[in-house]
C-alpha cells in the first residue's frame, strides 16, 4: 500500500526550512528518501531502518518514528539545488525489499 | 560507487513492435533488481522484482506476458515490452540492490518510451 506524502508541494526562498512527512498504515522495516528532479531518475538521499537512528546528509535529515510509522525529512537552510521532487519509499516488515512510494512533494526553492 | 545504467536513454517504436530495455549494474552485483514505470507528474509504481537465475515477480495488474524479465546475470536485468502500443509510453526505471548492501536501492537514469 502507497504511502501517504505531505504536503504535496512547497515553495520556500533560500535559506528557509521546510518539512516534508510520510506516513504509512502498515508496520514498517524502512523508509527511503529520493529526490528527483525533472527528466531524470530518483537520487538516493538516505534511508533510515526500523531500530536505526536518525540520520542527516549535508542539511537534510530524516527521522523516523516507529510508533507512528512515520518518517519526516527535514531541509534546513534550503538551497537553490534543492529544488525537486522528493519521495519516501517505503518497505514493509511483510515485503522486505520491495519500495511502495508516495506520491511525491514537489520542492520549488526561490532565490 | 554503486552506479546503474540503462539502455536506451529514449525509445520510438511503432504500435506493435517489442522494446528491449536493459539495466546493469556497474560497479556491484545486483541480486535483485526492480522495475519501475512513472507517468508524468506521478510516483514510481513498482512494476516486478527481478531475482538472478529465477524467474520474476509481478505487482499485482502487470501483464507478464507483456513485460518479460530476465535476470541472466548478478550485472545485467532486461525488461522487454512486447507488442508495445501508445498506452505503454511511460518512463521506464530500474533500481538495484547491491548483494552485500541489501537495504538500499540504486536507481538507473531512467528510459523514456513513446509507442506511436
Amino acid at each position: 500500500q502507497q504511502p501517504v506524502q505531505s504536503p504535496q508541494a512547497v515553495i520556500l526562498r533560500e535559506g528557509e526550512d521546510a518539512v516534508i512527512n510520510c506516513s504509512s498504515s502498515k508496520a514498517l522495516y524502512s523508509v527511503h528518501w529520493y529526490r528527483q528532479k525533472h527528466g531524470e531518475a530518483p537520487v538516493f538521499l538516505m534511508i533510515l531502518l526500523k531500530g536505526g537512528e536518525q540520520k542527516g546528509h549535508e542539511k537534510i535529515s530524516a527521522s523516523f518514528n516507529e510508533k507512528k510509522q512515520q518518517s519526516s525529512l527535514y531541509l534546513t537552510a534550503s538551497q537553490l539545488s534543492y529544488s525537486g521532487t522528493y519521495f519516501c519509499g517505503t518497505a514493509t516488515t511483510d515485503s522486505w525489499g520491495k519500495l511502495q512510494f508516495g506520491a511525491g512533494t514537489q520542492v520549488v526553492v526561490t532565490p | 560507487g554503486a552506479v546503474v545504467s540503462q539502455h536506451p536513454s529514449w525509445v520510438i517504436c511503432k504500435s506493435g513492435t517489442s522494446v528491449k530495455i536493459e539495466c546493469r549494474s556497474l560497479d556491484f552485483q545486483a541480486t535483485t533488481m526492480f522495475w519501475y514505470r512513472q507517468f508524468p507528474k506521478q510516483s514510481l509504481m513498482l512494476m516486478a522484482t527481478s531475482n538472478e537465475g529465477s524467474k520474476a515477480t509481478y505487482e499485482q495488474g502487470v501483464e507478464k506476458d507483456k513485460f518479460l524479465i530476465n535476470h541472466a546475470s548478478l550485472t545485467l536485468s532486461t525488461l522487454t515490452v512486447t507488442s508495445a502500443h501508445p498506452e505503454d509510453s511511460s518512463f521506464y526505471i530500474c533500481s538495484a540492490r547491491d548483494q552485500y548492501i541489501q537495504e538500499t536501492q540504486y536507481f538507473g537514469p531512467g528510459t523514456r518510451l513513446l509507442v506511436l
